[in-house]
């Protein structure tokens, strides 16, 4: 039972190029969430959607940054032009469930570093 | 404002010996409080999971308690092992925690020392 899967682990990427940041939730789970963490604080949450929808992007900027969660094939996190600002860890989470309901489980994948040079 | 504090921000202690964890939280409507373990360069993972009608949780050598009239939570660690150096995060779960229910504090970076 593969739990929520990241990749890369890690990407370098020079200012103006793209990042595509790749996850894929646990089998039958439908709802994905994207954070991002810098050091020392706190996960910071960035999108949440479900199968070919976005249920709310609040937490995304609204320029550069982009997600979609496709019928078939992984969670995509996308960021044009990137800048040095962007370097952070970026965390995708699933659930069979929302995670604001009862006790519904949240998976955390590993994670992707990204630098930008 | 829903928000999440966590004390002490880190904590240095020796193998085999316990510690405790805090969390307070200002959430509202609550719903479940979540302790999540990070090692460094990784994912969380899920602790334990309270609702509002749980006041203890284990899970092996961690203990999470909840007194959710003082809104208030703490982690017990027994034993604590090199492994447990890692940082802890306390979630709290409610409508209007965000598009994903939830709120995060900033962790309590723990280091066990042999």
């Amino acid at each position: 039972n593969a739990g929520v899967m990241q990749n890369p682990r890690h990407l370098v990427r020079r200012r103006g190029q793209e990042a595509r940041l790749r996850c894929s939730p646990v089998k039958g789970h439908s709802h994905v969430y994207w954070y991002r963490q810098l050091p020392e604080e706190g996960l910071k949450f960035m999108v949440y959607l479900q199968k070919e929808n976005i249920i709310d992007e609040s937490g995304m900027p609204k320029e550069r940054f982009s997600a979609e969660f496709p019928k078939e094939g992984p969670s995509i996190l996308r960021i044009q032009q990137v800048v040095r600002g962007d370097s952070a860890a970026y965390f995708c989470a699933s659930s069979p469930a929302w995670t604001g309901d009862r006790a519904t489980e949240a998976f955390f994948g590993q994670g992707t570093r990204l630098t930008v040079v | 404002k829903n928000q999440v504090e966590q004390s002490p921000q880190s904590l240095i202690i020796l193998e085999g010996k316990n510690c405790t964890l805090q969390c307070n939280y200002t959430v509202s409507p609550f719903s479940n409080l979540r302790w999540y373990k990070q090692d460094t360069g990784r994912g969380p993972v899920s602790l334990t999971i309270m609702t509002f009608s749980e006041n203890t949780k284990s899970n092996g050598r961690y203990t999470a308690t909840l007194d959710a009239d003082t809104k208030q939570s703490s982690l017990h660690i027994t034993a604590s092992q090199l492994s447990d150096s890692a940082s802890y995060i306390c979630v709290v779960s409610a409508m209007g925690g965000g598009a994903d229910g939830l709120t995060f504090g900033k962790g309590t970076h723990l280091i066990i020392q042999p």
